[in-house]
């Protein structure tokens, strides 16, 4: 079936150390890539999106992301995390294959917890 | 720049009552969407504008979900009746001009609570 995975629910991390969120993919033809982080009581806000290009991709927050095809992943890292960085993060996509609603669709999530 | 406004912040009725959900996009984008974000869960198209033509609402319950965008701007979506299962977020973004893959600004949501 086509879908986006997160396979991890919950991640805890301690501040300073470094991050990475998996996700990923299938569908038949590479779709279009992206990870929203959505803090307690805000809106989903866009970290970074790949089309095409360079695999490793430069997000704001500090945060990249590296496609792999291979592996049909598109994972979040983040070299050192602050506290603030604790929110529950999405990777989405919006499939390019026929037969799929070109929409973007979401992962389900991982939620992310920063200890001091 | 203001960014998407959604109000009420949360809801809180009791089943079989009707409500509503506004939503005021960034002001120029004519794009409009609503999504439904059950718990533990990532966001759900329900329907998207085009200024005011709903253009994709291949997903909205139509039976009971209803919305409208009357003059191209903010819009509202209204539930009636609500039922149990209806429990979630309401998302409500904006884009500049639905192009394919264009960035999505999102609002805070609507927390609504039916019991």
């Amino acid at each position: 079936a086509q879908s986006v995975t997160q396979p991890d629910i919950h991640i805890t991390v301690s501040e300073g150390a470094s991050l990475e969120l998996r996700c990923n993919y299938s569908y038949g033809a590479t779709p279009y890539l992206f990870w929203y982080v959505q803090s307690p009581g805000q809106g989903l806000q866009l970290l970074l999106k790949y089309f095409s290009g360079d695999t490793l991709v430069q997000g704001i927050k500090g945060f990249e992301a590296e496609f792999k095809r291979s592996q049909s992943s598109f994972n979040l890292r983040k070299p050192s995390v602050h506290w603030s960085d604790a929110a529950e993060y999405f990777c989405a996509v919006i499939p390019l294959s026929s037969g799929s609603a070109r929409q973007l669709t979401f992962g389900s999530g991982t939620q992310l917890t920063v200890l001091p | 720049e203001a960014g998407v406004v959604q109000s009420p912040r949360y809801k809180i009725i009791e089943k079989k009552q009707p409500v509503a959900f506004w939503c005021n996009p960034i002001s120029g984008h004519n794009t409009l969407y609503w999504y439904l974000q059950n718990l533990g869960q990532g966001p759900e198209l329900l329907i998207r504008y085009e200024n005011e033509e709903a253009v994709d609402d291949s997903q909205l319950p139509k039976d009971r979900f209803s919305a409208e965008r009357l003059k191209g701007v903010d819009s509202t979506l209204k539930i009636q009746p609500a039922e149990l299962g209806d429990s979630a977020v309401y998302l409500c973004a904006s884009s500049p001009r639905g192009g394919f893959g264009e960035t999505q600004y999102f609002g805070p949501g609507t927390r609504l609570l039916v019991l």
